[in-house]
This record gives structure tokens, sequence and C-alpha cells, in this order.
């Protein structure tokens, strides 16, 4: 079985652009969760999706959104991109409230 | 608000030792999760173990064991035989509707 999956796991961005990131959770997982990762904040949860809907949401700004997909992939946007949005951004996949929660290997995001 | 406390920011033990991570953790529920993740320099979360909190038996995975007191809220993590491959980040971290609320982690290094 394949584990989660994140694309793209390097990527530098200039202040004020916007950027994508990807992620795809095990088979048969539909919950799929985002967490940024700073020297600074430590690890602090974004959103988590279930079965395409939003169910939880973390203490971040609008600038940051997500969505899922039918096939439980799910995507991460931040718009407007600033220095300390830089960071690893980790996603995680379960199949349901209360069980193990797995990690992608985490896409890095440089802004300068 | 749910916390979780790391109180050693680092520790140290030589090789085939013993150490004990500390945690503790602060929630009003009578049902929920607690995990410790492992983080090398890869940056990949890697799961150790997982204990349910309606079961009074302590989990146990191979080296890594854990010593859960719901009454006192504490949740360590014993290692024994210690080996070069488990110095890392050690993040514990306590979860509630997909959302993990991880500690501020405590590094371990482990002497040869």
């Amino acid at each position: 079985k394949a584990g989660v999956t994140q694309t793209p796991r390097y990527l530098i961005k200039t202040r004020g652009q916007q950027v994508t990131l990807s992620c795809s959770p095990i088979s048969g997982h539909r919950s799929v969760s985002w967490y940024q990762q700073t020297p600074g904040q430590g690890l602090q949860f974004l959103f988590e999706y279930f079965s395409e809907t939003q169910r939880n949401k973390g203490n971040f700004p609008g600038r940051f959104s997500g969505r899922q997909f039918s096939n439980s992939r799910s995507e991460m946007n931040v718009s407007t991109l600033e220095l300390g949005d830089s960071a690893l951004y980790l996603c995680a996949s379960s199949s349901g409230a209360g069980n193990t929660i797995y990690f992608g290997e985490g896409s890095w995001l440089t802004v300068v | 608000a749910q916390t979780v406390t790391q109180s050693q920011p680092e520790m140290s033990v030589q090789e085939a030792e013993t150490v004990t991570l500390s945690c503790t953790y602060d929630t009003s529920e009578s049902d929920y999760y607690l995990f410790w993740y492992k983080q090398p320099p890869s940056r990949q979360m890697i799961l150790v173990i997982r204990q349910e909190a309606y079961k009074q038996q302590n989990a146990t995975e191979n080296r890594f064991s854990v010593n859960f007191q719901k009454a006192a809220k504490s949740f360590s993590l014993k290692i024994s035989d210690s080996q070069l491959g488990d110095a890392a980040m050690y993040f514990c971290a306590y979860v509630k509707q997909g959302n993990l609320i991880f500690g501020k982690g405590t590094k371990l290094s482990v002497k040869p």
C-alpha cells in the first residue's frame, strides 16, 4: 500500500505569489489533514477534510485554504505569500476518527 | 483549551541504555487517543506508538512502551536498548476529531 504522497517536495516562491500543494492519502483513507511546521511555532494544525467537507480549521488567516476531491486527494492553497509562510507543510491521512494518522514526507516551501 | 506539554527540550542516552521521554496533556474529554511520533532529520513523521485512553493497558511496540496515567494526564515514552537510529525529535500528540495537537518536541541524541 502506498503511503501519503505530497507534491511538490520543494518549492521557492516570491512574496505576493500564491502556491498550491497537493496530497494523495493512503488508499481508503477519507480523512486528510494539513499541518504547518516552523522552528518558532512548531507543528500547527491547518485544517482537516473528510469526504470533501472541511470538518476542522486551525487558527490561520483566510489566505490559507484547502479542498478535498471525491477521490480523497487534497490540495491546500496559500495566497499572497509572506516570508513567514516559509515552512514545512505536512499532510496526513487516516481512515477515521481515532484511527492512526499517517504523514507524508512534507512539502518544503521557501518564500523569498 | 487542549494542550500537550513536553518538558524536556533535549535528552541524551547512551547506546543500549533506556530513556524515558515525558509528556503531559490537558483535556476535558474522557475518550481520546494519544500518539508518539518520531521525526528524524529527513523530517518524515513516523508513528512510534498509539494509546487509546479507554484502555488501561499500556501500549508496547517492540523496544518502545508507554506509561499512561490517565488520572494524572501523563503519557511518557520509554525506549529500551537505545539504538543510533533512535536519534530524532519525538513529538507527543493528542487527537480529537482528526486534529492532532502536538507538544513542542524532545530532541533525543544517542551516544555510541
